[in-house]
Formats: C-alpha cells, structure tokens, sequence
C-alpha cells in the first residue's frame, strides 16, 4: 500500500538465528502495529506502538521484540527464531481510530 | 478485551447470487465497526466501515454492512456476487479506550463459483 513499505517479502531463515523485520511508513501515523497471520487464527496482535519509544506488548508477544526510534520506523525482532513462528506479518499504521488501518503487503517469514 | 466472532470460515457461493457474511462481537460499549477484504498474497484494504449515524453503510464495489447495536452484529451483504470477490473477509472493532487497537475475526473465505 502506499505510504507503508515492508522488508523484506520472503524470507528463509534457520532455527534458533535472529531475524528482523521492518516496516517503513511515510504517512507520519502516530499509531504502527505488527500482525501475524495464521490459518484459522486470523490475525494476531503481536506488539504496537503509541509514539517513538513507546511500545507494548499484543497477545502473542513472547518471542518477539520491537523498537521504534523513529516515527516512520517500526522494527520487529524474533530473538531466536523457531518453526512456529513461520508465518505472514502484516505491518500496519493507523492515526485514529475512526480510519481504521492501512497494512502492508506482509512479510512471509518461513524458519526451517 | 473485545471479542470478534465470524461464525463461517469458508462461504462458497455461485456467481451472481447473493452472500451473507456474518461478524458479531462481544462488547456492547461505543465500537467502531469494519470489514476488511484480502486478496490472494496481498495486504489487508479496508472495504467500510461504521462509526455512527446510519446503521447501515456501503462500499463502493456494491457490498454493504448493517450494524445492530441490540444482537451486537455487523454483518455484511451482496446482493450479487462476481468472480472478483472471491477474498478473504476479516471483520474488526475498535472499542473506546483501548489505545486505537483493533480486534479482528479469524477471517471468511469467500468462494465466487462460476
């Protein structure tokens, strides 16, 4: 979508190594969240972010780290990547509630 | 935490005939209300959305939602379906006070037969 990039697309990694995942806004949003998405879960709140350096933890956040030091920055880290977190991640921003979301195209993380 | 219930997983349905998806969520405090479409190995793009006034709003490509505050349901119609509609269907809700966070359902799929 326009004005929120993810990097990268694919990605094969192997168990038990680091990997990040960016997420790239150009819209300014105050708001920026990070989803995963599971077939027959839907999507699942991971970590979000209210402001730079303000951050807090989803539903599924064990595993899973993030950062923001920039507003159009949103970084997600699995610290030792496992095969259950083989998934697709969808970026999203937001600037209020009454807007709703605009998503990434996803990142299809796959961890042999 | 709200609740998101979308009741039907996999909705098969012939071309032009009409589809119903059903979304009912938990909470019956102020919401805000959407449908989210996903096409195959794309993001989510917002489809409509509720936040007040009329109970029932539509989308440009002909689909349309109808919120009922009493059964806490938005559900979503077409009288007619295409081959270009065959997606997957997430419904969301945004409820006050929970720091513009979303919840969603586990998604429809929506299956256009020719």
């Amino acid at each position: 979508d326009a004005g929120i990039t993810q990097s990268p697309r694919h990605k094969v990694t192997e168990t038990g190594t680091p990997v990040t995942l960016r997420c790239h806004q150009t819209e300014n949003h105050r708001y920026m969240y990070w989803y995963r998405q599971d077939p027959g879960h839907g999507l699942r709140l991971i970590h979000y972010s209210y402001g730079v350096k303000d951050t807090d933890k989803g539903e599924v956040s064990d595993g899973y780290s993030v950062s923001r030091s920039k507003t159009e920055d949103f970084l997600l880290t699995l610290e030792s990547a496992t095969s259950s977190q083989t998934s697709v991640y969808f970026c999203a921003i937001s600037d209020a509630r009454a807007y709703g979301y605009t998503f990434g195209s996803g990142t299809r993380l796959t961890v042999v | 935490a709200q609740s998101v219930t979308q009741l039907d997983s996999q909705v098969p349905v012939f071309e032009e005939a009409p589809v119903e998806l059903r979304c009912n969520y938990s909470s019956s405090v102020s919401v805000y209300l959407f449908w989210y479409v996903q096409y195959p190995n794309q993001g989510l793009q917002l489809l409509l959305k509720y936040l007040s006034g009329s109970t029932l709003v539509k989308s440009i490509n002909g689909f349309e939602a109808e919120f009922n505050k009493s059964q806490t349901s938005f559900h979503l119609r077409k009288p007619s379906v295409h081959i270009s509609d065959t997606a997957e269907y997430f419904c969301a809700v945004s409820e006050t006070g929970t720091g513009n966070q979303f919840y969603f359902g586990t998604g429809t799929s929506l299956t256009v037969i020719p």
